[in-house]
């Protein structure tokens, strides 16, 4: 049964910080990996979407990478702002077509 | 812009009430979705359905129903509501694509008390 777990769980950094947030999965048979940002109390917003056969996705200040052989992504955000405060998901869609999400880890940029 | 809008942000219902949720979507999507999201326990899947009037379960579907008479709707049904059913319910939609890139979108979640 896939897996996916989020690591660390809460981060708190100062603004201007480029940082990383972590993501595994158990089970390498994915069809795309896909970071979403969640505010307190609403919906989620998709970030990046990676197809199984990419490596990397950029938009803007993000950047989200996939090694799928080794489970892991990783979303990378440069130059971090206070608005950047919130949930960040991860979420593989499996060989059925279902979106599996980790936990969340939840991200605090200071001024 | 793709929009999931759901029919309410905050419900409180009793114990043994019949309880809907609707969601509607204006991009002519296929694939709906219908998630329930606690603490500690991320999202899990209640149901899907990949056209009108189809349906498959989820990870947890005990205790709902849905319909899908509709492309652009799809209602979760709490047959009974129970205390255990307090929770943010998100309803999602996607394009059944056939390059497995199916990205989807949220809509800004329902929080059903059960009092």
């Amino acid at each position: 049964k896939q897996e996916v777990t989020q690591i660390p769980a809460a981060l708190s950094v100062p603004e201007g910080e480029n940082l990383v947030l972590n993501c595994s999965f158990t089970d390498s048979a994915i069809y795309n990996l896909q970071w979403f940002r969640q505010d307190p109390g609403k919906g989620l917003t998709s970030l990046l979407l990676i197809q199984s056969s990419q490596r990397e996705q950029t938009s803007g200040r993000l950047n989200a990478s996939l090694d799928k052989s080794s489970g892991r992504s990783t979303l990378y955000i440069a130059a971090s702002q206070p608005g950047d405060s919130a949930t960040y998901l991860c979420a593989v869609m499996d060989s059925s077509y279902k979106l599996i999400f980790g936990s969340g880890t939840r991200l605090l940029v200071r001024p | 812009d793709v929009k999931v809008t759901q029919s309410s942000r905050y419900l409180v219902k009793r114990t043994g009430e019949k309880v809907f949720l609707e969601c509607v979507q204006d991009m002519d999507h296929e694939n709906m979705f219908w998630y329930r999201q606690d603490p500690g326990l991320g999202l899990r899947l209640i149901y899907f359905s990949y056209d009108v009037k189809m349906k498959e379960k989820g990870d947890i579907p005990e205790g709902y129903s849905v319909s899908r008479e509709k492309k652009e709707r799809f209602s979760l049904i709490l047959e009974s509501a129970s205390t255990n059913q307090t929770s943010m319910y998100l309803c999602a939609s996607s394009f059944r694509a056939r390059t497995g890139a199916r990205k989807q979108f949220f809509g800004p979640g329902t929080r059903l008390t059960v009092l």
